[in-house]
Order: C-alpha cells, then sequence, then structure tokens
C-alpha cells in the first residue's frame, strides 16, 4: 500500500495569505496520479486537482498543483474565506489500490 | 444535472449488516465506476471499493474483501454497498462517489453523494 503523508497538520492564516500544502508519497507515483480534494465541515469532497496539476472542472484558477515522483504540492495564490477547510490528496491509477493523505487543516488565525 | 442521492442514516447492532444505496439522479452512471468512501467521526477518508455497472466489475479494498459487497442495477441507475459482521469501528459517514474517468475503477472523483451515516452500537 502507498501511504501519503500530508504535512503540515494544521495551517492558521488569514484571508489574502499564500498557501502551499504538501503531499508526500511512500513510493513514486506511476504518471503522477494524484488528486487534490477540499472539504468542509458536513460536507462532502470536492475533486479541485487531478493528475497532479490538472484543475478538475469549475475550480478557480488561484488552485494550482505541482510535483511528481513522491512530492507533491497544492496552492492556493491567495485565501479567500470560503477556502478555510481540511483539504487531502489521493494517490490513483496505480497497482496498489488508492489511498488518501490523513489531511492538512487550513483554519482562520 | 447529475446528482448521487443516498439512502437514510442506519443505527445497526454489532455483528449486523447494512445496506447503503446511491441513486443516479437526473442521468445515468454511464460508463462511469460508483465507489464507496468512508469517514470516520473526525478522521480522514478511506476507499472501501467500487463497480462499474456497464461490466459489472468490483474492486475492494483488501481491509473490506470478504465482508462488502458492491452491486449496481443500471435499469435503476442505483448502487449498493452492503457490509456485514458490523463492528463499532465502523461507525462512520459513507459516500458514494463517481469516478471522473471512463471504465476505471477507484481513481478519483468527481461527484459525491452527501453521505449517509451509519452508527454501529449495541
Amino acid at each position: 500500500e502507498i501511504v501519503l503523508t500530508q504535512s503540515p497538520g494544521t495551517l492558521s492564516l488569514s484571508p489574502g495569505d499564500r498557501v502551499t500544502l504538501s503531499c508526500r508519497a511512500s513510493q513514486s507515483l506511476t504518471n503522477n496520479y494524484l488528486a487534490w480534494y477540499q472539504q468542509k465541515p458536513g460536507q462532502a469532497p470536492r475533486l479541485l486537482i487531478h493528475a497532479a496539476s490538472r484543475r478538475a472542472t469549475g475550480i478557480p484558477d488561484r488552485f494550482s498543483g505541482s510535483g511528481s515522483g513522491t512530492d507533491f504540492t497544492l496552492t492556493i495564490s491567495r485565501l479567500e474565506p470560503d477556502d478555510f477547510a481540511v483539504y487531502y490528496c489521493e494517490q490513483y491509477g496505480n497497482s496498489n489500490p488508492l489511498t488518501f493523505g490523513g489531511g492538512t487543516k487550513v483554519e482562520i488565525k | 444535472q447529475l446528482q448521487l442521492v443516498q439512502s437514510g442514516t442506519e443505527v445497526k447492532k454489532p455483528g449486523s449488516s447494512v445496506n447503503v444505496s446511491c441513486k443516479a439522479a437526473g442521468g445515468t452512471f454511464s460508463s462511469y465506476s460508483i465507489n464507496w468512501v468512508r469517514q470516520a467521526p473526525g478522521q480522514g477518508l478511506e476507499w472501501v471499493g467500487g463497480i462499474l455497472p456497464v461490466l459489472d466489475t468490483t474492486k475492494y479494498a483488501q481491509k473490506f474483501q470478504g465482508r462488502v459487497t458492491i452491486t449496481a442495477s443500471e435499469s435503476t441507475s442505483t448502487a449498493y454497498m452492503e457490509l456485514t459482521n458490523l463492528r463499532s469501528e465502523d461507525t462512520a459517514v459513507y459516500y458514494c462517489a463517481k469516478d471522473r474517468d471512463l471504465l476505471r475503477t477507484g481513481w478519483h472523483f468527481d461527484l459525491w453523494g452527501r453521505g449517509t451515516l451509519v452508527t454501529v452500537s449495541s
């Protein structure tokens, strides 16, 4: 099983800040098949990014993904009030079954 | 617009089984898989398994092999997840989610149901 480690666990930030979230895989991901989701309290997750850097339909361009191999990053260029949430990474498309990271909570400072 | 509509809250005894449904409203599954992802209270996300209804093929996470069965009816555009021999650790919100990519199961998910809370308690 591929283990995804997200850091930090929690980030305390202000609207307008730039955010960088990290996701590290225990082995290299085939074709950089990594996705990012946003989840707000009481809601289902929402797909933000797939294939490491491709924005899902309807996702604002302040969200961007990058990385390859075992190290991946989600960047939010300028935090908006609606962006305070928990963010999960997920690896897929490998011979191993998909797995999720433990999540990073982005909270208001 | 396609939505995934899940069945309601369940309260079960340890050792019993639960069956959760997920109906595609406003459309059909087409050639996309439906997957089940659970989230224990205050915890992260865990993939349970999925089904590709057009081929009637399933994939399950190893952890749940032997305890979970996922089925689907194309005629009613409804998927089902049955989890047996329930224990307290199975208490979670169970989400159904549609794979973004055609003919893939257990990839990444662009449409989610609202979730079904399953509580296992004596």
